[in-house]
């Protein structure tokens, strides 16, 4: 089974910071999402990865197969940015296993 | 709006109780998931259906069942509730070739089980 490790568990920055949650993974995955999940709980797919890099607005999410880990990037950090951000690792049809998650709060 | 529809929000209930939640997956998408996230657990996988028929099992309890109709919204059964049973619980749907998607699944608002 795959083991889902995430760091930091918790994060306070200040507005405008450049940001970086890294996870890492035991086994070989078909493909590595990063949810974002706001205080009111919704959650929401911010990434799907399975090679290389994907950037979306001021989040850039990066893997690295070969080292079994990712990262997910913000700049120009806002308050808004506040959150939890999980990791999540998929391997061919077995279900996501999750990382913990890392709180994220963005101090203006 | 995620597409994804879960009912209700919230709910209390009482120990021993039995409560359904209800998930409409996005339009288009023929699996469902059913999660659980506790406050010490974080997110567990429950079950998964595709097109009405279970496809994977997770750490989901005997007092625990769940099915998918054939307009392919889901409910998730929950007997003889305890007091730790109280978490969120999520579902997500997904396109199995993830055609419609850059993202894979879509997570729906969840629904907050609180029992005393």
């Amino acid at each position: 089974k795959n083991e889902v490790e995430q760091s930091p568990q918790n994060l306070t920055a200040q507005e405008g910071e450049f940001i970086t949650i890294n996870c890492s993974y035991s086994v070989g995955i078909s493909a590595l999402h990063w949810l974002q999940q706001h205080p009111g709980g919704g959650i929401v797919s911010l990434f799907m990865l399975s090679s290389g890099k994907k950037k979306h607005g001021r989040l850039i999410a990066t893997i690295n197969i070969q080292e079994k880990h990712s990262s997910l990037h913000i700049t120009a950090s806002h308050p808004r940015d506040s959150a939890v951000y999980i990791c999540a690792a998929e391997s061919g049809n077995t279900p996501l296993v999750f990382g913990k998650g890392t709180r994220l709060s963005v101090i203006a | 709006d995620s597409g994804v529809t879960q009912t209700p929000k919230h709910l209390i209930t009482a120990t021993g109780q039995r409560v359904t939640l209800r998930c409409s997956p996005r339009s288009g998408d023929l699996s469902v998931y059913w999660y659980q996230q506790s406050l010490d657990q974080g997110l567990q996988f429950l079950i998964q259906y595709y097109n009405g028929e279970e496809r994977a099992k997770g750490n989901i309890l005997e007092r625990f069942s769940a099915q998918q109709f054939p307009d392919l919204h889901s409910e998730l059964n929950l007997s003889s509730l305890e007091l730790g049973d109280s978490a969120l619980y999520f579902c997500a749907s997904s396109d199995p070739n993830f055609s419609g998607s850059n993202y894979g699944y879509t997570f729906g608002s969840g629904t907050r089980l609180t029992v005393v």
